[in-house]
């Protein structure tokens, strides 16, 4: 069962506009949800979190927002730029019993066009 | 560079062949983690290590699957009697105890064909 859905394996945006990716989830027992930022012949970098008591963190053009009521964040990035297209992960870490690993969605592929 | 490095970078190997991958987390950095990535798919979680203890394992990892970490720093993770499953890219991913939102650092991975 997959608890981590990115429902989008694409999405084209043009420079300068809003880049929004989502994820939904169904397991509500995480501390963070994370986001991660790949590209090709390299491996996953850290974006930013979320806390599963807050709504919403921001941290320069990245803003990610939670709706626990709805399972589902979502990625803003504004202005988009090139240097953004890239493969996102949004991933969760679960609370307690001392399990550690990430569990990853299927990722979303964004393409920022000229 | 200080980040965490893994080797080989590729590997390509016969069905029935045994492989191990190693990865250098970054220095001092307690927790490591290994993480098996297919064509679509996001990492998909294996094990991880705090200092040398092996703390969890998933379903994932099979009898054919083993990890160590024999000194807290670096760690192997060796696949026997390789199968065309197999291929994918494993990735090694390290952070320090105290990063409460479980933020990890990942290395570039070992892409891993089996032929």
């Amino acid at each position: 069962d997959q608890q981590v859905k990115q429902n989008s394996p694409s999405l084209s945006v043009q420079e300068g506009r809003i880049s929004i990716l989502n994820c939904d989830y169904t397991n509500s027992m995480f501390d963070y949800f994370l986001w991660y930022k790949k590209y090709p012949a390299e491996g996953p970098t850290f974006l930013i979190s979320i806390s599963s008591i807050k709504d919403k963190n921001e941290d320069g053009r990245f803003t990610v927002f939670l709706n626990k009521s709805a399972k589902h964040l979502s990625l803003h990035i504004v202005p988009s730029q090139p240097g953004d297209s890239a493969v996102y992960f949004c991933a969760y870490s679960r609370a307690g019993g001392g399990a550690d690993g990430l569990t990853f969605g299927k990722g979303t592929h964004l393409i920022i066009q000229p | 560079d200080t980040g965490v490095s893994q080797d080989p970078r590729h590997k390509i190997t016969k069905r029935g062949q045994n492989v191990t991958f190693r990865c250098d987390p970054i220095s001092e950095h307690n927790r490591l983690y290994w993480y098996r990535q297919t064509l679509g798919q996001g990492p998909e979680f294996l094990t991880y290590f705090q200092n040398e203890a092996q703390l969890e394992k998933s379903r994932l990892l099979s009898d054919r699957f083993s990890a160590e970490r024999p000194k807290g720093s670096f760690s192997t993770l060796e696949i026997q009697r390789t199968e065309q499953g197999d291929s994918a890219m494993y990735l090694c991913a390290s952070r320090p105890s105290g990063h409460e939102n479980n933020e990890q650092f990942f290395g570039p991975g070992t892409r891993l064909t089996v032929l």
